[in-house]
């Protein structure tokens, strides 16, 4: 079936770190990607998204590539800043738009 | 826009009491979605709505779940006899249209407690 593997947690890294969190897809077809976060006490903000092979979605200094060949969408950004500690989700969604989510990944930025 | 909206934000119910939900929808948004999130796990999907019509369930849906957008706008997400098992984030979200790869906007959930 369609589902999403990204990297467990939580991870703990000091600030001004490199941040990479690995997401893996299985689907049928060609799903659009998405990296949704949750800050504490928050609901769900999309982070960035992909719609198809190679796109490159970036915000907030955070990017991910679609990579059709290895089927990942890893979340990167060069420098986090201890305000980026939230719960990191990779999603997934076909044509029915019914999105899959990643069990997520809780960072943790210390100063 | 106020974003997707859901009350009451919290519920402590008994078990064997009945439910029910309300989503608000970033207005014309003809897409609607509930979700369910479990204690560190992501969410996962229960069914939508493309305006009033009920288009998909998961098979997480049982018989004691039912849900409906009677005018296209707000749904509401009831659940019959609630278990202990029921107890859990209800998340409901938003998209424009049926394009594929829409956003969907999550509201904050409904934190539901089944004692």
């Amino acid at each position: 079936g369609n589902s999403v593997t990204q990297m467990e947690g939580p991870v703990t890294l000091s600030e001004e770190a490199f941040l990479t969190i690995n997401c893996t897809y299985t689907a049928t077809g060609y799903p659009s990607l998405f990296w949704y976060v949750q800050y504490p006490g928050e609901g769900l903000q999309l982070l960035l998204k992909a719609t198809k092979a190679d796109d490159k979605g970036s915000n907030k200094g955070f990017e991910a590539t679609y990579r059709k060949e290895t089927t990942s969408f890893h979340l990167e950004k060069g420098s986090v800043q201890v305000s980026d500690s939230a719960v990191y989700f990779c999603a997934l969604t076909l044509l029915n738009n019914d999105m899959r989510f990643g069990a997520g990944t809780r960072l943790t930025v210390k100063p | 826009d106020t974003g997707v909206s859901q009350d009451p934000r919290h519920k402590i119910t008994k078990r064997g009491q009945n439910v029910t939900f309300r989503c608000d929808p970033i207005s014309e948004h003809n897409r609607l979605y509930w979700y369910r999130q479990t204690l560190g796990q992501g969410p996962e999907f229960l069914t939508y709505f493309q305006n009033e019509a009920q288009l998909e369930k998961s098979r997480l849906l049982s018989d004691r779940f039912s849900a409906e957008r009677p005018k296209g706008s707000f749904s509401t997400l009831e659940i019959q006899r609630t278990e202990q098992g029921d107890s859990a984030m209800y998340l409901c979200a938003s998209s424009l249209g049926p394009q594929t790869g829409e956003t969907q906007y999550f509201g904050p959930g409904t934190r539901l407690l089944v004692l």
